[in-house]
This record gives structure tokens, sequence and C-alpha cells, in this order.
């Protein structure tokens, strides 16, 4: 089992609509999670840090952590052609590593 | 942005031949790391330093050397180039490792090497 799990997509969904990114992680003990979008051809930009349970939002942005079932979300309101990209999802585990997953491919069409 | 500079930013090289990477920051973050992005197998850890001469290894780390005299500066050098080493190359910084509250990773702009 990958520490950090993510489908790879490509995940579609039409302009205007909410984009619902998802990661599973297996260390019980991870406590701090990060969502880094990357272009292609780009290097992975950090967009949203979250530490505790619950929701926190930044802008169209909403990070959501549920440690108790181990999930970690990314929601994107009102996605923009803009927004078509990778999504990372990372964690740091028990050994102080962070871990990445896969990448979700997110395309939004006009 | 993080003030990150990886250098080159592209390279070309044969196989058997030596290559350097440079990653510089202007940021003094203590934590510094190099990872590899492949298709298939995503970002992985080569690896990292917590400070000046301060290096270990992360989960790729066979054919690569590292090595860090400034604050500053992180070098990522593969002794004798293989084809299975092309790849891009991101270089990363932090102020303070894992654990709660952590800090998160900011990349540079990454290298893409090609070893022919």
């Amino acid at each position: 089992q990958k520490e950090v799990e993510q489908n790879s997509g490509p995940l579609s969904v039409p302009e205007g609509a909410i984009a619902s990114l998802n990661c599973t992680y297996s260390d019980r003990g991870s406590q701090s999670f990060f969502w880094y979008r990357q272009y292609s051809g780009k290097s992975p930009e950090l967009i949203m840090s979250i530490y505790s349970n619950g929701d926190k939002e930044d802008g169209r942005f909403t990070a959501q952590l549920n440690k108790a079932s181990q999930y970690v979300s990314l929601l994107i309101r009102d996605s923009q052609p803009s927004d078509s990209a990778t999504y990372l999802c990372a964690g740091y585990n028990q050994g102080g590593k962070l871990i990445f997953g896969q990448g979700t491919e997110l395309s939004v069409k006009p | 942005d993080a003030g990150i500079t990886q250098s080159p930013r592209h390279k070309v090289t044969e196989t058997g031949t030596p290559v350097t990477l440079r990653c510089h920051q202007t940021e003094n973050h203590r934590y510094m790391y190099w990872y590899r992005q492949d298709p298939g197998h995503g970002l992985r850890l080569i690896h990292y330093s917590y400070g000046v001469k301060d290096t270990d290894k992360g989960e790729v780390s066979d054919g690569y050397s590292v090595s860090r005299s400034k604050t500053e500066d992180f070098l990522l050098t593969l002794e004798s180039a293989t084809s299975s080493q092309t790849s891009v190359y991101f270089c990363a910084i932090s102020e303070r490792k894992g654990g709660g509250g952590s800090q998160p990773q900011h990349f540079g702009d990454g290298t893409r090497l090609s070893i022919l």
C-alpha cells in the first residue's frame, strides 16, 4: 500500500462546477498535509496547507482533513479552465519525510 | 515566490559523464531537498540536507551524491550518469522538517536532464 494515494484521473469538470480531489494516507501518525498544483512542464506550487481536522478555506479552495478516516480532500469551487493541472497531495509521515501522492489530473472544460 | 534558483535548467549529456546540478536559495532555510520526477513514479526523494555539511539519503539515492558547504547552496552530483537517470530534478526548501505543524516545502523551477 502506498503511503499517500490519489486517483490519477483524469478528472473532467465543466467550467463553473465544483472539482473534488481526494487523497488517503496510511501513516496514522501523519499530522501535516499539503496540496500542490503542477502545470504541465512546471514545478509544484503550494496552494493549501492543513494541519487539523476540519475544513480550511482560501478563496475558491477548501481543504478538508479527517484524521479518523485518514482522508484529505481539496474542493475547487467555480472551476476555471486555468485550474486545469495536476494536483499533488502530500503529507509528512512519522519519520519526517514528505510523501507525495501520484497526483490527480484535473481538466476544466469551457 | 520562494527564492530558489536551479541551474542549469536543461542539460543533455552522454552516459558515463559526471553531472552536477546546483540549487541556490535566498531564504536562509535550514532544510534542502533533491527530488526526481518521472511518469508513473511521481516525486521521489533523492537526498536531503538539514544543515551545512549535514546530509542524508532519500528513497532513490543510489548513483547520486550531494554536498552542502554553505546554507544557500545544495549540489547534486551524478558521478557517472546513466540513461536511467534521465528525469526532471527538483530542488525544494523548508524551514523545518516533519512533525506537528510542519512547514511545507517550496520548489525550484526544475532541471530537465537527458542522458543519451
